[in-house]
């Protein structure tokens, strides 16, 4: 079984530029979630979506957003980038159920410049 | 709300020593309880989990048991390899937090041969 796949692999971007990025779920996964991963704060959650429907929610600003579409593959994208927000973001995968472990990608290394 | 802290790194050992890495939580409710690994360049892998209070997760000879009483979760390992050199992270999440885990800091392990 094909694990979560995260592309681009490694992004650089201009301050004040938005960026998308991509995550295909483990085939059967329902449920997608993201995380921001930076050396000072560590492991920090975005958000949730299971079935096109945003679940839950982290506290970030509404610069980052996300979405999910019916193959159950999603999209996060921020805008206005600054350069805080170089990090490395991570997808997870689950079947969404209230125990179910979440898979990882490898991540998207965003550099802002 | 949530939180998870473990012992503070990095640890150094010798190959076929023991290890432990301590966890310890607080949390409203009954939580799931995870060990993760992240190797370089990669994301995060699940290691072990306990959904309820005694349960005892193992793999690939590590072990960690759910401790209501103490609120910890402490990860061991009796004869660590060199491939065992990563950064492991204590989560917990489950119920109705919907993709989202807390992670703990992380601990940076180094085994030399």
């Amino acid at each position: 079984k094909a694990g979560v796949t995260q592309t681009p692999r490694y992004l650089i971007k201009t301050r004040g530029q938005q960026v998308t990025l991509s995550c295909s779920p483990i085939s059967g996964h329902r449920s997608v979630s993201w995380y921001q991963q930076t050396p000072g704060q560590g492991l920090q959650f975005l958000f949730e979506y299971f079935s096109e429907t945003q679940r839950n929610k982290g506290n970030f600003p509404g610069r980052f957003s996300g979405r999910q579409f019916s193959n159950s593959r999603s999209e996060m994208n921020v805008s206005t980038l600054e350069l805080g927000d170089s990090a490395l973001y991570l997808c997870a995968s689950s079947s969404g159920g209230p125990n179910s472990p979440l898979h990882f990608g490898n991540g998207t290394r965003l550099t802002v410049t | 709300g949530n939180s998870v802290t473990q012992m503070e790194g990095p640890v150094t050992l010798s190959e076929e020593a023991f290890l432990t890495i301590n966890c310890t939580y607080t949390a409203t409710g009954y939580p799931s309880l995870f060990w993760y690994v992240q190797y370089p360049g990669e994301g995060l892998q699940l290691l072990l989990k306990a959904t309820k209070a005694d349960d005892k997760g193992s793999n690939k000879g590590f072990e960690a048991t759910y401790r209501k009483e103490t609120t910890s979760f402490h990860l061991e390992k009796g004869s660590v390899q060199v491939s065992d050199s990563a950064v492991y992270f204590c989560a917990l999440g489950g119920g109705t937090s919907y993709g989202k885990l807390t992670f703990g800091q992380g601990t940076i392990l180094t085994v030399h041969p």
